[in-house]
């Protein structure tokens, strides 16, 4: 029963490196979310996508990209990384739509320090 | 557009005693709201929910919300704290992304709990 899982877990880079963060999904939700916390701001949505193969910016999209290629995958590029991109970076996923309000359920966190 | 207040940025209770968590939220029509709570170096788990369904709440680990519609509140409340609770707790409301079928989570800042030996 893994539910969401990322990886990887714990990551360090040095600036201007990229990567990608890894989500997986086994609930089959059509939904899946990128958020950012950091100290004293909460959680913060990177970018959404409502259905497989298609994408959309939240609040904090600037230096990310994303791909849903498969309906249980969402993948998170830093292109160029930067230490104010610094933070825990969560995965979610649900089955919340206009008229359907089912909670969003988080994977364990991605711990990314940019030196 | 919607927000969400949490009161306490930080709260201490003794064992065995009440735990109160109060979270304040703004919307325009009826809101979805939710708490979740957050143990050290872990992910999100959804305590529990309101969906207009009944304004008392019951969720996980003997947790319970009451909407409370006319003073815009859904505190968070267990009768007995254990050490196991001990976390941080996010009080969340659900609004509309756009005009299309997308909803978002609008976050509180948090509420840390301590719970006193």
């Amino acid at each position: 029963n893994a539910g969401v899982t990322q990886t990887p877990k714990f990551q360090v880079l040095k600036t201007g490196q990229s990567m990608t963060l890894q989500c997986a999904q086994d609930m089959n939700h059509n939904s899946m979310y990128w958020y950012r916390q950091d100290p004293g701001m909460g959680l913060r949505l990177i970018y959404y996508s409502a259905s497989e193969g298609t994408t959309d910016k939240g609040e904090v999209p600037d230096g990310y990209n994303v791909s849903r290629l498969k309906k249980q995958n969402f993948l998170l590029g830093l292109e160029s990384a930067a230490p104010s991109q610094t933070s825990v970076y969560f995965c979610a996923s649900s089955n919340q739509g206009r008229y359907s309000n089912q909670p969003q359920h988080f994977g364990d966190g991605t711990r990314l320090s940019i030196l | 557009a919607q927000s969400v207040t949490q009161l306490d940025s930080h709260v201490s209770v003794s064992e065995g005693t009440p735990v109160l968590l109060r979270c304040n939220y703004s919307s325009s029509y009826s809101p979805s709201l939710f708490w979740y709570v957050q143990h050290p170096n872990k992910g999100l788990q959804l305590l529990l929910k309101y969906t207009s369904a009944a304004t008392l709440v019951k969720g996980i680990n003997g947790f319970e919300a009451e909407f409370k519609k006319s003073e815009t509140s859904f505190h968070l409340t267990k009768p007995s704290a254990h050490m196991s609770d001990a976390a941080e707790y996010f009080c969340v409301v659900s609004d509309l992304l756009n005009a299309g079928n997308n909803r978002k989570l609008i976050w509180g800042l948090g509420t840390s709990l301590a719970v006193n030996p």
